[in-house]
């Protein structure tokens, strides 16, 4: 088992919906991470968050320690929101441990 | 736009060969990870640096080395190369101690291809 597993895997949604994407890890963190990679590689930090929630723009994140998850919500989604969404935890030490990923496709 | 730039952008290798892959840090940044991401799959950590000093390694064997130089700039060094090493590489810096909780900065990632 994966330390850290996301879900869906993948996620076809109409512009305009609200997306939840998922993430739940199996260790101890210091942080988690929401990331966001377009085709071509280059990757976005989005938020990092130990605790609570945080909101940027028509993002949200939210963390729930004692359950060991979080999850990334995007409202009103656009097509340009489309790439793959990666969440990677920060447990003791000083490497991040990377999700899979959720490709998100958001058609118009 | 993170500030933080690779090179080269694309490479092909053959099975044997030795590569270096280049990162450019942004100005400040103490810390720099590199990690390996295969196609379809989330980035795994190869090791970090952090005033020129490897501060922690993931599970990549010896063939895979890393230089930090003072400005700012860093190398991925992978020898003997084999077909499995064909995947995306990213750097990432930050300014914090390793094992801070500072935001990390990712450049564009260097596709290597190995034949």
């Amino acid at each position: 088992k994966n330390e850290v597993e996301q879900s869906p895997q993948n996620l076809t949604a109409q512009e305009g919906e609200f997306i939840t994407i998922n993430c739940s890890y199996s260790v101890g963190i210091s942080a988690l991470h929401w990331l966001q990679q377009h085709p071509g590689g280059g990757i976005v930090s989005l938020f990092m968050l130990s605790s609570g929630k945080k909101k940027h723009g028509r993002l949200i994140a939210t963390i729930n320690i004692q359950e060991k998850h979080s999850s990334l919500h995007i409202t009103a989604s656009h097509p340009r929101d489309s790439a793959v969404y990666i969440c990677a935890v920060r447990s003791g030490g000083n490497k991040l441990v990377f999700g899979a990923g959720t490709i998100l496709r958001v058609k118009s | 736009e993170t500030g933080v730039t690779q090179s080269p952008t694309h490479l092909i290798k053959t099975r044997g060969q030795q590569v270096t892959l280049r990162c450019s840090s942004q100005s400040g940044h103490n810390t720099v990870s590199w990690y390996q991401q295969a196609l379809g799959q989330g980035p795994q950590f190869i090791f970090q640096y952090y005033r020129e000093e490897e501060n922690g390694r993931g599970n990549f064997p010896p063939r895979f080395s890393g230089l930090q130089f003072p400005n700012y700039s860093s190398e991925l060094n992978v020898n003997a190369l084999e077909l499995d090493d064909s995947a995306l590489y990213l750097c990432a810096s930050s300014w914090g101690l390793a094992g801070s909780t500072d935001t990390q900065y990712f450049g564009p990632g260097t596709r290597l291809t190995v034949l």
